[in-house]
């Protein structure tokens, strides 16, 4: 089955800044890749997702880019705010297209 | 608009106890998915309905068993809870399976003692 792996576990930025949280997976094809932030006491929602027909998608302060040869895709955040402090969790779509896998989970902490 | 809605929030069982976590949504989504989550460990797929009348296990399904019992709703039940089992647990739905966005309730919390 799909195994998805995202790196670092926790991240720490300076308000401003940026932040990459990059993801990889196992399963050559799998084509849909998305991103859900989760925050305290909430279920996860999703905030932008990529298919493998393309290699980069933007929405505003947040992109993902998406290396298939690779195997890896990655959620850029710029100019970062305190309300981006969440746990972020990548995903593919393995098992057949059938359903998703996920990653373990970020912690991203923005510093005021 | 209410979206996907999980009873109960919060809940503490002894270990043996039995109890059904309900989940209903009201998108006319075809399917519906329940996913543990613990520390360190992401979220797990236990079991999923890609469509009504159907469901099929996930990465985690011991222990769990699950009843679509209609279009609107999909249940999870522990027959006989352990600590092990100790976890929120997140309902979900989504138009299609596989590639479409997830739609998560706000999670029921459970502690077995």
């Amino acid at each position: 089955g799909e195994n998805v792996e995202q790196h670092p576990s926790t991240l720490s930025v300076q308000e401003g800044d940026s932040a990459v949280i990059k993801c990889t997976y196992s399963d050559s094809a799998s084509n849909y890749f998305p991103w859900y932030k989760q925050e305290l006491g909430k279920g996860p929602q999703l905030i932008i997702d990529i298919r493998s027909n393309v290699g980069e998608k933007k929405d505003q302060r947040i992109a993902v880019t998406l290396n298939k040869t690779a195997k890896h895709f990655s959620l850029h955040i710029t100019e970062t705010q305190p309300e981006d402090s969440a746990v972020y969790f990548c995903a593919a779509s393995g098992y057949g297209n059938n359903r998703l896998a996920f990653g373990k989970g970020n912690q991203v902490v923005v510093i005021p | 608009n209410a979206g996907v809605t999980q009873t109960p929030k919060f809940q503490v069982l002894k270990t043996g106890q039995s109890m059904t976590l309900q989940c209903a949504q009201d998108m006319n989504h075809n399917s519906m998915y329940w996913y543990r989550q613990d520390p360190g460990m992401g979220l797990r797929l236990i079991y999923y309905s890609a469509s009504e009348g159907t469901t099929d296990k996930g990465e985690v399904p011991n222990g769990y068993n699950v009843s679509r019992l209609n279009k609107r709703e999909f249940s999870l039940r522990l027959e006989s809870a352990a600590p092990s089992q100790t976890s929120v647990y997140f309902c979900a739905s989504s138009e299609q399976s596989g590639t479409g966005e997830l739609f998560f309730g706000e999670g029921s919390r459970l502690t077995v003692l």
